[in-house]
């Protein structure tokens, strides 16, 4: 069935960098679009990013534009979070989610935490 | 900045029916916004209830439904189960971006 696997979280310092992973199984990877959205512990989510089941468009949050980017590997199921310039207000749970056009988190990983703290 | 906005709490009884609403600061929400709403459960990743403003996912209990109510968007609950208790998000499109609602707190009591 459709899994979706997220990776790469820890604690990092702020202006630091992390690459987050999601490894996709069950379902044809390259014929979705792919979102990551976020969670701060205790509060609400927050829609990072997305890119098209191609890899060709790529769409960003304006709190993470221009130190995040979205990237995809189809040949290997992947979808990957580089972030950079990180804050500690960055601290969340960062989930990977499947789109299919405006259907959007019809299946979601488990999360991977990220704390940017000194 | 583009505001989202759904009501803190609500309380329903068993049996009861609520409707949570989802409100956004650029004026009414139509069904270009596409509207998607899930339910997440402390300690869970969210669930997918709905898609493009009142699409069931085939995991989505009779008792859910959505609509464009009023230029907000809505999902009502029918029958509240005590399951139910949760918190629920909308999710709305910007043309190149979502934007999500903070979120309704649903207490069955």
């Amino acid at each position: 069935q459709e899994q979706l696997v997220e990776s790469g979280g820890g604690v990092v310092q702020p202006g630091g960098s992390l690459r987050l992973s999601c490894a996709a199984s069950g379902f044809t990877f390259s014929s979705y679009g792919m979102h990551w959205v976020r969670q701060a512990p205790g509060k609400g989510l927050e829609w990072v990013a997305g890119i098209r089941y191609d890899g060709h468009n790529k769409y960003y949050a304006d709190s993470v534009k221009g130190r995040f980017t979205i990237s995809r590997d189809n040949s290997k199921n992947m979808l990957y979070l580089q972030t950079s310039s990180l804050r500690v207000e960055d601290t969340a749970v960062f989930y990977c989610v499947r789109a299919s056009g405006f259907n959007v988190g019809d299946y979601w990983g488990q999360g991977t935490l990220v704390t940017v703290s000194s | 900045q583009t505001v989202v906005t759904q009501e803190p709490s609500l309380t329903v009884s068993p049996g009861g029916t609520v409707t949570l609403t989802c409100a956004a600061s650029t004026g009414a929400v139509t069904s270009g916004y596409y509207p998607n709403w899930f339910q997440q459960k402390p300690g869970q990743a969210p669930r997918a209830l709905i898609y493009s403003t009142s699409n069931k996912h085939s995991w989505t209990p009779a008792r859910f439904s959505a609509s464009l109510l009023g230029g907000k968007a809505a999902l009502t609950l029918s029958g509240v189960q005590p399951e139910d208790e949760a918190e629920y998000y909308c999710l709305l499109f910007y043309g190149d971006s979502w934007v999500f609602g903070g979120g309704t707190k649903l207490t069955v009591l």
